[in-house]
């Protein structure tokens, strides 16, 4: 079975710091595909950072980069210089080779002016 | 508790053919969130529902989509007439309040497929 675990339902940090979410992740898929939303209060899901599990590199977009550590089945979100605009909840995900996804239930990150 | 209930979790219909998705939320989840995923375009939300009302649709694509929740522990998404653009998994969701930072339970998601 798979499954994706948030353990953090509520995270903040202080505009211009940087915040790690946290994400582990069980699949006994060799090839998969994990992802990061997020959903700000207008509710709409934005697709932050998707990383391949074969890829060793890990993905960064601008401020947006993960800690993929496959051995350890970890995927942390880190934000750097955070904005206000980065207050939203943050999804976890996981695709296996089926297209199959699996979610975590979420980290609520207030940005604090 | 069972969590978020989907069904079926595989439909495969052809064009025209109308399409019924069912969610059970958990007990006690005042909102009800219905989501689209495809690797193109991610994850949608469609619509969500607090309290059995419709509070967004905004993302519903277009009128061959309607969603009801009929009362606390049901809710369906139906497209009619359906087109294979419509291929996707459909992930339902329930919170306790509907609050922008509430916990999110999603389900296991239907996957649909129109030839």
């Amino acid at each position: 079975a798979q499954t994706v675990t948030q353990s953090q339902p509520e995270m903040s940090v202080q505009e211009a710091e940087t915040v790690t979410l946290s994400c582990t992740y069980d699949t006994s898929e060799n090839n998969y595909y994990l992802f990061w939303y997020k959903q700000p209060p207008s509710r709409q899901m934005i697709l932050v950072i998707r990383q391949e599990a074969y890829k060793q590199q890990n993905a960064t977009e601008n401020r947006f980069s993960v800690n993929f550590q496959k051995a350890a089945k970890s995927f942390s979100l880190k934000i750097s210089d955070s904005q206000l605009g980065d207050t939203a909840m943050y999804f976890c995900a996981l695709s296996n080779t089926g297209n199959q996804f699996y979610f975590g239930t979420g980290t609520s990150l207030t940005v604090i002016p | 508790d069972a969590g978020v209930i989907q069904s079926p979790r595989h439909e495969v219909t052809e064009m025209g053919q109308e399409v019924t998705l069912r969610c059970k939320p958990i007990s006690g989840h005042n909102s009800l969130f219905w989501y689209r995923q495809t690797m193109m375009r991610g994850l949608e939300l469609l619509i969500y529902f607090n309290n059995n009302v419709p509070i967004d649709d905004s993302g519903m694509p277009e009128d061959r989509f309607s969603a009801k929740m009929p009362n606390a522990s049901f809710s369906t998404l139906k497209i009619q007439p359906s087109e294979p653009r419509d291929s996707a998994v459909y992930f339902c969701a329930s919170s306790l309040s509907g609050m922008a930072t509430d916990t999110q339970y999603f389900g296991p998601g239907t996957r649909l497929t129109v030839l």
